[in-house]
């Protein structure tokens, strides 16, 4: 079983609209997650890390969910571009070892 | 604003032929790190440095070394280049990976290779 799986989407969106997606994780001992972006072609960017108490970053929201072991990324208002590939990532307290989803697609269409 | 700067971007290399993948950074960040990314399978961890002198495997070491002379240098060597190492290559640092902090990994633009 991988680590971290994601639904590979694609995610289809017109501009405007509301897409979320989810992420699972199979370690309980992870402590740290975050939410990297990825344009094709280009190396991955951090996009927010995500608390306990879910965060906001403009019309980006994150949360997470200890007891069913998954975090959501839920993006409002999809701007054309918000097309990218989003990349789970999650570790364990005291480790130097990243786990990567392979990623949800989202593409806005106009 | 370097950041972490990856060469080459391109390489076709032959079965059995070796080569090293540059990376260096001037974040004067500790944790330097090698990934591939193939299709459907995510980012996995090659090898990882905490500091000069110290490198340590990742998920999939095996066909490659890396050394870490310097703070800034981490390259990463193919041995015997074989199809399976047909992939996209990053180089990533961070301040710190440690708990706690925020685990940004900031990564090079990537290095394609391909492996006949």
């Amino acid at each position: 079983r991988k680590e971290v799986e994601q639904d590979p989407g694609p995610f289809n969106v017109p501009e405007g609209a509301t897409v979320a997606f989810n992420c699972t994780y199979s370690n309980s001992a992870s402590q740290s997650f975050f939410w990297y972006r990825q344009d094709c072609r280009k190396e991955p960017k951090l996009l927010m890390s995500v608390y306990s108490s879910g965060n906001e970053d403009g019309r980006f929201t994150a949360q997470l969910n200890r007891a069913s072991q998954y975090i959501s990324l839920l993006i409002r208002d999809s701007k054309l571009s918000d097309s990218a590939t989003y990349l789970c990532v999650v570790s364990v307290r005291n480790d130097y070892k990243l786990s990567f989803g392979a990623g949800t697609t989202v593409t806005v269409r106009a | 604003n370097a950041g972490v700067t990856q060469t080459p971007k391109f390489q076709v290399l032959k079965t059995g032929q070796s080569m090293t993948l540059q990376c260096a950074q001037d974040m004067n960040h500790e944790y330097m790190s090698w990934y591939r990314q193939d299709p459907g399978m995510g980012l996995r961890l090659i090898h990882y440095s905490v500091g000069a002198g110290i490198t340590d495997q990742g998920e999939v070491p095996n066909g490659y070394n890396v050394s870490r002379s310097t703070t800034e240098d981490f390259p990463l060597r193919l041995l015997s280049a074989a199809p399976s190492q047909t992939s996209v290559y990053f180089c990533a640092s961070s301040y710190s990976l440690l708990a706690g902090n925020t685990g940004e990994l900031f990564f090079g633009e990537g290095s394609r290779l391909t492996v006949l």
